[in-house]
């Protein structure tokens, strides 16, 4: 299955900021996914990153407040913009295999 | 949509117990099937699949079934260890590799000594 190296590991930033997590992976692969795990919740899909096309965002979620970039078949970013207390949780990206997904180690994020 | 439903907790049990956690579903097709279990502090990690109906799942002493009568995928294990406290999530994938998961809300797991 994939290896992927996801950073930062955690981070606490003010309000109104805005952090850009990054994910790569040891081998190419077409599609890249990003989940939000709020505190004490499960996990749900912001988007979908495909390589060279826009991402798709899930219901509830739009490109504004979290731009993604997939430059190529390795590497994504997902950026939290204008950060607000709500947006404190634990961010995974995740990628398909065999059947399967593997998931990042996750950026958990605290807004203050 | 697709939709996941598993029993919440904590679900709290003494160790060498057996443990049986629910999980049911909603999909169109034929999803495959999975169980996720997240360590203190540690990232998602899979712990067993199932791509089609009457498939077993197995790792680590855990099994689950794919059920698609009842639209189940129980995860079950005879005798349950303190190092087995963890949150679990049942998830399901209807996409074939191309939408990303659905998940259910977790089960919080506590074995007691």
């Amino acid at each position: 299955s994939a290896v992927i190296s996801q950073k930062p590991s955690r981070d606490i930033c003010q309000r109104g900021t805005s952090l850009t997590i990054q994910c790569q992976v040891d081998s190419q692969v077409t599609m890249m996914f990003w989940y939000r795990q709020q505190p004490g919740q499960s996990l749900t899909l912001i988007a979908t990153a495909n390589q060279g096309s826009e991402a798709t965002y899930e219901s509830g979620f739009v490109i504004d407040k979290f731009p993604i970039s997939r430059p190529n078949l390795t590497f994504s970013t997902l950026t939290v913009s204008n950060m607000s207390p709500e947006d404190s949780s634990i961010y995974l990206c995740s990628v398909g295999r065999g059947g399967g997904y593997t998931f990042g180690s996750g950026t958990r994020l605290t807004v203050v | 949509g697709n939709s996941v439903t598993q029993m919440e907790g904590p679900v709290t049990l003494s160790e060498e117990a057996f443990l049986t956690i629910n999980c049911t579903y909603t999909a169109t097709g034929y999803p495959s099937l999975f169980w996720y279990v997240q360590y203190p502090g540690e990232g998602l990690q899979l712990l067993l699949k199932a791509t089609k109906a009457d498939d077993k799942g197995s790792n680590k002493g855990f099994e689950a079934t794919y059920r698609k009568e009842t639209t189940s995928f129980h995860l079950e294990k005879g005798s349950v260890q303190v190092s087995d406290s963890a949150v679990y999530f049942c998830a399901l994938d209807s996409g074939g590799g191309a939408d990303g998961l659905t998940f259910g809300k977790g089960t919080h797991l506590i074995i007691q000594p």
